[in-house]
Formats: C-alpha cells, sequence, structure tokens
C-alpha cells in the first residue's frame, strides 16, 4: 500500500511569491490533515478534511492560506503570497476512519527568504 | 495544548528493553493515549495507541497504569533505527479527532 505522498519535497520561494504544496493521502481514506512546524516550535495542526469538505480549519494561521480538496481525493495547501515566517515543514496526514490512526508523508519543506 | 509530559531525553543501549514513560494525570474517560515518533526529516510515524488495555503490534508494546494516569511505551529490542523523537498524545473520541503534539522525548539508541 503507497503511503501518503506530499510534492515537492523542497520549495524555496521569495517573499511574496505563491507556493502550492500537494498531499496525496492513502488511497480510500476520507480524512485528511495538514500540521505544520517551524523552526523550534512544536507540530501544529493547520486543518482537517473529510472528503471535500473541512471539518476544522481552526489551525489555520490565517487568509494567506488556503487548502482545498476538490473531489475528496489529493488536496493542495497554497500560500499567497508567502512572508518569511511561513518557513517550516508541512505535513500532510491522512486516515481511513476518523478513529483511525493518522498516517503521515515525510513533508514539503518550505523556505521563503 | 498537550495534555501529556514526558522526559526531555532518554538514552538506551542497543539490543536493550526501551521503556519510555508518559504522564497523562488529567485524562479523561474518553480519552485514547497515542504514541507516534518522528526520525529526523520524516513525517510522524504512527506507532500504537490504547485506551485502558494493555497493547502490543510488531512495533512496541503499550503499557496504561490502571487510574490510566500514566503509560509507558516498550521498544523490547531497541535498534539505532529506533532514535528519534518519540510523542505522546491524549486524543479524544467524541471530541476533536486532531492530534496536539507536544515537545515529545528524544529517545537516543547508542550502540
Amino acid at each position: 500500500e503507497a503511503g501518503v505522498t506530499q510534492f515537492p519535497s523542497h520549495s524555496v520561494i521569495e517573499k511574496g511569491q505563491t507556493v502550492t504544496l500537494r498531499c496525496d493521502p492513502i488511497s480510500g481514506h476520507d480524512n485528511l490533515y495538514w500540521y505544520r512546524r517551524v523552526m523550534g516550535k512544536e507540530i501544529k495542526f493547520l486543518l482537517h478534511f473529510v472528503k471535500e469538505s473541512k471539518q476544522d480549519e481552526s489551525g489555520m494561521p490565517n487568509n494567506r492560506f488556503l487548502a482545498e480538496r476538490t473531489g475528496g481525493t489529493y488536496s493542495t495547501l497554497k500560500v499567497q503570497p508567502a512572508e518569511l515566517e511561513d518557513s517550516g515543514v508541512y505535513f500532510c496526514a491522512s486516515s481511513e476512519g476518523v478513529w483511525s490512526p493518522l498516517h503521515f508523508g515525510n513533508g514539503t519543506r518550505l523556505t521563503v527568504t | 495544548d498537550a495534555k501529556t509530559t514526558q522526559p526531555p531525553s532518554m538514552d538506551c543501549a542497543e539490543g536493550r528493553a526501551a521503556n519510555l514513560p508518559c504522564n497523562h494525570s488529567t485524562i479523561s474517560g474518553n480519552e485514547y493515549v497515542y504514541w507516534y515518533r518522528q526520525i529526523h526529516s520524516q513525517g510522524p510515524q504512527y506507532i500504537i495507541h490504547g485506551l485502558k488495555n494493555n497493547e502490543t503490534n510488531e512495533m512496541a508494546s503499550l503499557i496504561i497504569t490502571e487510574d490510566r494516569k500514566s503509560s509507558t511505551l516498550i521498544l523490547p529490542h531497541a535498534t539505532l533505527r529506533d532514535t528519534a523523537v518519540y510523542y505522546c498524545i491524549v486524543r479524544a473520541q467524541g471530541g476533536s479527532e486532531k492530534l496536539v503534539f507536544g515537545k515529545g522525548m528524544k529517545l537516543t539508541v547508542n550502540p
């Protein structure tokens, strides 16, 4: 079984530019989560999809972040415009059921210069 | 937000059992104990979870005290590849489904 895959693995952009991160969950997993770790901090929850619907987006830092999951398959997380403080590692996770364990991808390391 | 406390670090000799403690004194009746680990530059990896009974899988064993206020993750034969940050997390059933990560505990397995 293929795991959660994230693209790209690394991204370096300049402040003010736009970046789109992609996550492909494990096939058949309705639940998809985004998390991030900024330098020196703990891993923080961003949001949770159930199929294509946003179940909980309480962790989204501001309106420069937009997450979508059209069709309930893969998800994208767009940062526009990127700021220096957005640098960090963005993790995606999926689970089969709401109470099933989350399985994480290896993350996208975003560097904003 | 984390509702667990773990020592910041621990060392273990290769081939020996690693016993990783976690305190969750305010755990509620509907909260499970989850363990994840993060090996450098990888995403968090699920290890095991339990409610009140002890659990075992191919990776580890989870021992939860009778009062559920603490638990121990046991890696029976630690290898160098088990060096990682280990996270003990309580996760409610019936409330928010998200995992809340704390600082975790760095386990170093020494040769």
